[in-house]
């Protein structure tokens, strides 16, 4: 089975402008968590969709947004990009991730997004 | 809010030798999952051994295995055999199966092993 895929795996952009990374989970997985990691805040969760609903919120401004389709592939946007966005954007699929769902989280390579 | 924190920021091992690497959370919760999670350099992070709060018995995967205390909120990772391709930074998270694939994360620690 082909395992997350993240694109593109590289970004550049300026700040203000607005960038939109995809995420594809693995087949028959349905939900889909995103991350943010940088070097002084780590690993913080951004939001999470299951069957093309948002179920789940990390503590981010509403810059970031995000949307799943039918297939289950996933989208992150990031509004006016500031500085302090430049991160590794991680995507993870699990197959379920109902509550009480003892799925395992898989992840991408990440998409790394630099703001100048 | 659970916490995860993992107090050693870099490890070193002597190839073939074994590694402990610490992480401790807080929770008040009684059923949860624990993770450890690999990053190399490629930033691919990989799922390297799991454990489920209600069992009482220590996961165990190959080389890897954990040491879990519930009652002193501890969950060690244990690596037997070291080998070069084992350094990377590890990621120890804490899931709650009612706050759906939120996973908490520590710091992480950088491993080094030396050949």
């Amino acid at each position: 089975k082909a395992g997350v895929t993240q694109t593109p795996r590289y970004l550049i952009k300026t700040r203000g402008q607005q960038v939109t990374l995809s995420c594809s989970p693995i087949s028959g997985h349905r939900s889909v968590s995103w991350y943010q990691q940088t070097p002084g805040q780590g690993l913080q969760f951004l939001f999470e969709y299951f069957s093309e609903t948002q179920r789940n919120k990390g503590n981010f401004p509403g810059r970031f947004s995000g949307r799943q389709f039918s297939n289950s592939r996933s989208e992150m946007n990031v509004s006016t990009l500031e500085l302090g966005d430049s991160a590794l954007y991680l995507c993870a699929s699990s197959l379920d991730g109902s509550s009480g769902s003892t799925d395992t989280q898989y992840f991408g390579p990440g998409t790394r997004l630099t703001v100048l | 809010a659970q916490t995860v924190t993992q107090s050693q920021p870099e490890m070193s091992v002597q190839e073939a030798e074994t590694v402990t690497l610490s992480c401790t959370y807080d929770t008040s919760e009684s059923d949860y999952y624990l993770f450890w999670y690999k990053q190399p350099p490629s930033r691919q992070m990989i799922l390297v051994i799991r454990q489920e709060a209600y069992k009482q018995q220590n996961a165990t995967e190959n080389r890897f295995s954990v040491n879990f205390q519930k009652a002193a909120k501890s969950f060690s990772l244990k690596i037997s055999d070291s080998q070069l391709g084992d350094a990377a930074m590890y990621f120890c998270a804490y899931r709650s199966p009612r706050n759906n694939n939120d996973m908490r994360f520590g710091a992480g620690t950088r491993l080094t092993v030396k050949p």
